[in-house]
């Protein structure tokens, strides 16, 4: 079993629409939540952090984190052509493990207009 | 937010030859930095985690007399791969932790013929 898990996709949604992307963690003692968006050819850039259970929002993106089930979503409404990426989930340990991330293999994203 | 640059972006060179790559943050002091690798269509791969003033943390499978890495300063990372071959040909990115997340350098493309 892999340590961060996430549909490999690929995910279409037409424009406008709510985009949803999925993430389960298999180590429990997991701190923090990351979502980066990596488009083709280009490094990945980070978008948004979470740390506490429930939902957070910046501006078109909600994270929402459940520690309990070891989930991490990313929802991205109003979806843009622009959204169109591979999204991946990071999450880091604690302890000396704390700056270290795990990397899921990402989800690709294809936003139709 | 915050700027890691690399240099080069770009470089292609023969079968043997050494080729070093820089990753410098320009707005932050960065402790701790990261170097991934990463093939085409592929999710990152951690290569080694490099230290501020000691020795670099290598994962599982990666030769550290291949792939010398030195973090002599706050601000700069260096790779440096070794007598490169072609199947070392792959984008490599670095990646600054900063607390709340990494920021990814934009990446170099290497190409070994």
């Amino acid at each position: 079993q892999k340590e961060v898990e996430q549909n490999s996709g690929p995910l279409s949604v037409p424009e406008g629409a709510i985009a949803s992307l999925n993430c389960t963690y298999s180590d429990r003692g997991s701190q923090s939540f990351f979502w980066y968006r990596q488009y083709s050819g280009k490094s990945p850039e980070l978008i948004m952090f979470i740390y506490s259970n429930g939902d957070k929002e910046d501006g078109r993106f909600t994270a929402q984190l459940n520690k309990a089930s070891q989930y991490v979503s990313l929802l991205i409404r109003d979806s843009q052509p622009s959204d169109s990426a591979t999204y991946l989930c990071a999450v880091n340990g604690e302890g000396t493990n704390a700056g270290k991330s795990t990397f899921g293999d990402g989800t690709t994203l294809t936003v139709k207009p | 937010g915050a700027v890691v640059s690399q240099h080069p972006s770009r470089v292609i060179c023969k079968s043997g030859t050494s080729v070093k790559i820089e990753c410098r943050s320009l707005d932050f002091q960065a402790t701790t930095m990261f170097w991934y690798r990463q093939f085409p269509k592929q999710s990152l791969m951690l290569m080694a985690t490099s230290n501020e003033g000691s020795k670099a943390t290598y994962e599982q499978g990666v030769e550290k007399d291949k792939f010398l890495i030195n973090h002599a300063s706050l601000t700069l990372s260096t790779l440096t791969v070794t007598s490169a071959h072609p199947e070392d040909s792959s984008f490599y990115i670095c990646s600054a932790e900063r607390g709340f997340g990494q920021y990814f350098g934009p990446g170099t493309r290497l190409t070994v013929l």
